[in-house]
């Protein structure tokens, strides 16, 4: 079955520290794969996403993330982050690549918390 | 606007109540999600829609019913509702060409007490 890791439950930086949140998953074939992020009392909105192509994807508010996929991962960075990146971010990865059917799976989830 | 809508936004229910949790889109999307979200646990899929006409059980069905109503409509029902269901319920859609990944309703805090 497929699975998805964060490594990082909680992060604490400081303003215009630099990010990265490690995400890994468990699937053999092609995959599409995404982060998410949940501002507080707010519902789940896409911060970028990989289809193909470039494993390099640029993403919103500054975020990039860069498929392996040799070591199955998607890890989120972003070089200076913001008090108002403080959120909950959650990776995700669906199965059979770009087939027209399938469903997400999520990982727990890396509460974000930056310091003025 | 266009987008998810779910209703109601905060529900508190006794222990064996029932209750459903109404999701529509207006995106023409044709697959429809229910997941739950609980601290730790990220979100887990409870039901999904993947077109008109069919559902499928997810990860952590036990406990609920849905209804692919129609095309903009999924709605998942309680019959009995229990303590272990207290939790955030979001609905979410997508149409898989679009590449777009899903769009998310605001969520349901549902409180069985």
């Amino acid at each position: 079955a497929q699975s998805v890791s964060q490594h990082n439950h909680h992060v604490i930086l400081s303003e215009a520290a630099s990010l990265e949140l490690g995400c890994n998953y468990s699937y053999g074939g092609t995959v599409n794969l995404f982060w998410y992020v949940q501002y507080p009392g707010q519902h789940l909105q896409l911060l970028l996403k990989y289809f193909s192509g470039d494993p390099l994807v640029k993403g919103i508010k500054g975020f990039e993330a860069e498929f392996i996929k040799s070591k199955f991962s998607f890890n989120l960075r972003k070089p200076s982050v913001q008090w108002s990146d403080t959120a909950e971010y959650f990776c995700a990865v669906k199965g059979g690549g770009s087939g027209n059917t399938g469903k997400l799976i999520f990982g727990q989830g890396t509460t974000l918390q930056v310091k003025p | 606007n266009a987008g998810v809508t779910q209703t109601p936004k905060f529900q508190v229910l006794k222990t064996g109540q029932s209750m459903t949790l109404q999701c529509a889109q207006d995106m023409n999307h044709n697959s429809m999600y229910w997941y739950r979200q609980d601290p730790g646990m990220g979100l887990r899929l409870i039901y999904y829609s993947a077109s008109e006409g069919t559902t499928d059980k997810g990860e952590v069905p036990n406990g609920y019913n849905v209804s692919r109503l129609n095309k903009r409509e999924f709605s998942l029902r309680l019959e009995s509702a229990a303590p272990s269901q207290t939790s955030v319920y979001f609905c979410a859609s997508t149409r898989w060409e679009y590449q777009n990944g899903y769009t998310f309703g605001s969520g349901t805090r549902l409180t069985v007490v």
